[in-house]
């Protein structure tokens, strides 16, 4: 497995609540991604990052927001957490930009449960 | 708009029998298309890419651009194939992958 580790691996708190999630790698890659997957949607994106402190907008990425401070961390932040951001969020990392194989390597995920 | 459609939320099959998970897309120039697989307590993982018209553990896809579809097959299904799967594009100046809604393949003795 690539060398993607997520935390926490399961929160629940409450409405209105701050969360962050965190990605770490050790792969060095340069693109990251958060993904949420939830029953009848499949995955969906909400943030990517193609480099240090450049981010981007995904396809739901309202009531999220994403830092990347150095290579290896990604985080996501719910400013304030409501119910329909219960899911499971994945995050995923790139080596390759638009000239590579695309492919994605995943994390564990991340169970996050809002009250 | 990029778009990727599976219509079966679950495909059962016997152990044996022909199988076929299928996808369709939108997207206006040259797409590049993928499937993703996840078992059971697993990380989503690349299953193949339509770029290296490979062959991973007996499955296969074409990409018919007529059609805009890229239908994953494999002949003989086995029990170890039951997973979920999904179907990804990644089209235009950008380096994300849009996913599907996911096949949940289920493979009964």
């Amino acid at each position: 497995d690539a060398g993607i580790t997520q935390s926490p691996r399961h929160k629940v708190t409450e409405t209105g609540t701050p969360v962050t999630l965190r990605c770490h790698q050790t792969e060095n890659h340069r693109y990251m991604y958060w993904y949420r997957q939830d029953p009848g949607h499949g995955l969906r994106l909400i943030h990517y990052s193609y480099g240090v402190k450049d981010t981007d907008k995904g396809e739901v990425s309202d009531g999220y927001s994403v830092s990347r401070s150095k290579t290896e961390d990604f985080l996501l932040t719910l400013e304030s957490a409501t119910s329909s951001q219960t899911s499971v969020y994945f995050c995923a990392i790139s080596e390759s930009g638009l000239a590579g194989p695309g492919e994605l390597f995943f994390g564990e995920g991340s169970r996050l449960t809002v009250l | 708009a990029q778009r990727v459609t599976q219509p079966e939320k679950l495909l059962s099959v016997f152990k044996g029998a022909p199988v076929e998970l299928k996808c369709n897309y939108s997207y206006s120039g040259s797409p590049e298309l993928f499937w993703y697989v996840q078992y059971s307590r697993q990380r989503l993982q690349l299953l193949l890419r339509h770029i290296s018209r490979e062959s991973i553990k007996g499955f296969t896809a074409d990409l018919n651009k007529g059609e805009t579809s890229f239908h994953l097959k494999k002949p003989f299904a086995q029990e170890e194939d039951s997973a979920m799967y999904y179907c990804a594009l990644r089209g235009g100046a950008t380096n994300k992958l849009i996913f599907g809604t996911g096949t949940l393949l289920a493979v009964q003795p």
